[in-house]
């Protein structure tokens, strides 16, 4: 089954301590991106990667890292979170760059 | 890439159809318009993608003018579990990944 899968679902943290937000698709996709979406500003977009090695910032980069060694992976890295990255993440892959996206079941995470 | 704008809700009952408009002056020559649905909790999922005139699939229609100023999704005899948020996104075709998502509108589908 074609999908984009993301782990953990559901995280807990505590300020300053390093995670990292898994994502994997199985379609080969070439594009892969990372969304983080809050109350009222609707999805705003971290990072998106258009192949191996190559990712470039969206609109909201700040405190976050991301790395593309493999095609099928693109996890999402906060270095030192703080709570206002207390957020629901998605992750998202495309064939090419505007094509259909598909994304994943989404990641959310509580900062304390 | 476009700026587009959406009313931010809609009300419908089920059994009608519900057209949304999304604007989008600045749109580019090689800009395609695609459309997004979301429910609570979960990601997006693609809809429908058009050009120019009209472009119909199994769940909806978009229709799309000569100037491609402004675009609208047609959903035919919605049912309550087309309440959601739907999407307009802008952007060049295979061009690039920066994606601007908007704040999209609610509809809320009412028996």
């Amino acid at each position: 089954e074609a999908q984009v899968t993301q782990n953990p679902r559901y995280l807990i943290t505590v300020t300053g301590k390093k995670l990292t937000v898994t994502c994997s698709q199985n379609m080969n996709h070439e594009y892969m991106s990372w969304y983080r979406q809050d109350p009222g500003l609707g999805l705003r977009q971290i990072y998106y990667s258009m192949n191996v090695e190559v990712t470039d910032k969206g609109d909201v980069p700040e405190g976050y890292k991301v790395s593309r060694k493999e095609k099928r992976n693109f996890p999402l890295i906060l270095e030192s979170p703080s709570p206002n990255q207390t957020s629901l993440y998605f992750c998202a892959s495309s064939s090419r760059g505007y094509n259909e996206q598909f994304f994943g079941p989404g990641t959310r995470l509580t900062v304390l | 890439l476009a700026k587009t704008t959406q009313p931010i809700s809609m009300d419908s009952y089920e059994g009608q159809e519900v057209n949304i408009t999304c604007s989008h002056n600045n749109i580019a020559t090689n800009d395609y318009i695609t459309w997004y649905q979301q429910f609570p909790s979960q990601g997006p999922r693609f809809i429908i993608q058009g050009y120019k005139t009209k472009v119909t699939n199994e769940v909806a229609s978009l229709f799309i003018p000569a100037d491609r100023k402004s675009s609208t999704l047609s959903l035919p005899r919605v049912s309550l579990s087309d309440t959601a948020v739907y999407y307009c996104l802008v952007g060049d075709h295979g061009g690039g990944f920066k994606t601007i998502f908007g704040a999209g509108t609610r509809l809320f589908v009412k028996a």
